[in-house]
């Protein structure tokens, strides 16, 4: 499955490092997500982007900021961050997400490590 | 709120064994449910979604049925692989949601023995 694909595969970074994480979608999709995935918690939703806006952020720490500069692209940049951050960083897109029958379409996933 | 709830895992098999993995949920409205399979060290793959009540899901030889009276879409297999080794999430998505918000269980672990 390559419709959604994410670089880079693993990351390591210290503290006050800053780093970037990307995600494209080859489906033609209009919507995206960043989702944590952190060991024993159920996957979280971080932010949604419904047509290049953003339309949900779920109480999302400062240190994570999302920029989708259009449909096929998102990009999770991050500074500062600790290491409970540390977790498997999900995106996914989808054509609508305000339809209920909306499917959501993972990519790999990107293993942060914060040292 | 919204919330789904499957069985604890690990569940472990045998190859060729039948595979039940429970699934109910609680929703305000008329929710979609999906369940994605992860598999080691990849992303969440669709598995399998039905949309209304008394539709069947399937794929890979995987089926599950949309029961709205028990609030349920129990996952199925009639007989499985070591390939079948993987986690997997019962999802649903509901208009009472937020916006593209998948409510996702825990996940269950399967390990398939040879």
């Amino acid at each position: 499955e390559t419709g959604v694909t994410q670089t880079p595969r693993h990351l390591v970074m210290g503290m006050t490092n800053k780093k970037s994480l990307k995600c494209e979608q080859h489906l033609g999709h209009n919507a995206m997500y960043w989702y944590k995935q952190s060991a024993k918690k159920p996957l979280e939703l971080m932010f949604v982007y419904n047509f290049k806006e953003q339309t949900e952020n779920n109480s999302v720490p400062s240190r994570f900021s999302p920029e989708c500069p259009n449909s096929s692209h998102l990009f999770l940049h991050l500074h500062t961050l600790q290491p409970e951050d540390s977790a498997l960083y999900l995106c996914a897109s989808s054509q609508d997400p305000l339809l209920v029958t909306d499917t959501q379409y993972f990519g790999p996933g990107t293993r942060l490590t914060v040292l | 709120g919204d919330s789904v709830t499957q069985m604890e895992g690990p569940v472990t098999l045998s190859e060729e064994a039948f595979l039940t993995i429970n699934c109910t949920y609680t929703a305000t409205g008329y929710p979609s449910l999906f369940w994605y399979v992860q598999y080691p060290g990849e992303g969440l793959q669709l598995l399998l979604k039905a949309t209304k009540a008394d539709d069947k899901g399937s794929n890979k030889g995987f089926e599950a049925t949309y029961r709205k009276e028990t609030t349920s879409f129990h996952l199925e297999k009639g007989s499985v692989q070591v390939s079948d080794s993987a986690v997997y999430f019962c999802a649903l998505s509901d208009w009472g949601g937020s916006q593209g918000n998948l409510i996702f269980g825990k996940g269950t672990k399967l390990s398939v023995k040879p």
